[in-house]
């Protein structure tokens, strides 16, 4: 199995430009979470999703819509980039409800500049 | 107002010597907690975990401990090897609907040295 999969796994984008992250999981697992680290910092939960077609707000949601259409699929979408979104962005999975432990992505590690 | 906390950024012991890691919390809710491990250009990976109704759990040479009432768990790691250095983060969790979200402390990077 390949677990969780990201891509891109680097990106540089200018300011006001758009992109989308995609993820990826293999383990038909329902629940999916999105995450940023910033320098230093532990991870911060931007948006989850406990199943297809439902989608929620984390702790840091500003600038990032997603998209659950799939049980495999968790796009981020970046629309108006801004510096601050400069990061490393992780994709993780769930198995099931009141499974706590996560399954994480390589990571995609975004400049905006 | 940061509800896990690692108050330490780093750590450095000998190979062969136990490394302690530890978190404190503020979130009465938090219920089960864990431990991830991450090497640099890769993600997080699951080390060990502990629910509130316990106050050890057990795994090779990895142990956590969990004091409720001081709102407070360790990882050990004994013996210490040069593999184990990486960043240690912290997780907790609440239960009930929180839908598996966790709240993550900043890191510990430790260093084992030869």
């Amino acid at each position: 199995n390949a677990g969780v999969t990201q891509t891109p796994k680097f990106r540089i984008l200018k300011i006001g430009q758009s992109m989308t992250l995609q993820c990826t999981q293999d383990m038909n697992h329902n629940y999916m979470y999105w995450y940023r680290q910033d320098p230093g910092m532990g991870l911060k939960l931007i948006y989850y999703s406990v199943g297809a077609g439902i989608t929620d707000k984390g702790e840091v949601p500003n600038g990032y819509n997603v998209s659950r259409s799939t049980t495999e699929d968790f796009p981020l979408r970046l629309e108006l980039a801004a510096p601050s979104q400069t990061s490393v962005y992780f994709c993780a999975s769930t198995r099931q409800h009141l499974s706590y432990e996560q399954y994480f992505g390589p990571g995609t590690r975004l400049t905006v500049t | 107002d940061q509800q896990v906390k690692q108050n330490s950024p780093s750590l450095s012991v000998q190979e062969g010597r136990i490394s302690i890691l530890n978190c404190d919390y503020t979130n009465s809710m938090f219920d089960y907690f864990l431990w991830y491990k991450k090497y640099p250009a890769e993600g997080p990976t699951f080390l060990i975990s502990i629910s509130s109704i316990k106050d050890k759990n057990e795994d090779g040479r990895f142990t956590v401990f969990l004091n409720k009432s001081a709102k407070h768990l360790s990882l050990h790691i004994v013996p210490s090897q040069p593999g184990d250095s990486a960043v240690y983060f912290c997780a907790a969790s609440a239960g009930g609907t929180n839908a598996g979200k966790s709240t993550f402390g900043d890191g510990t990077t430790l260093t084992v040295k030869p």
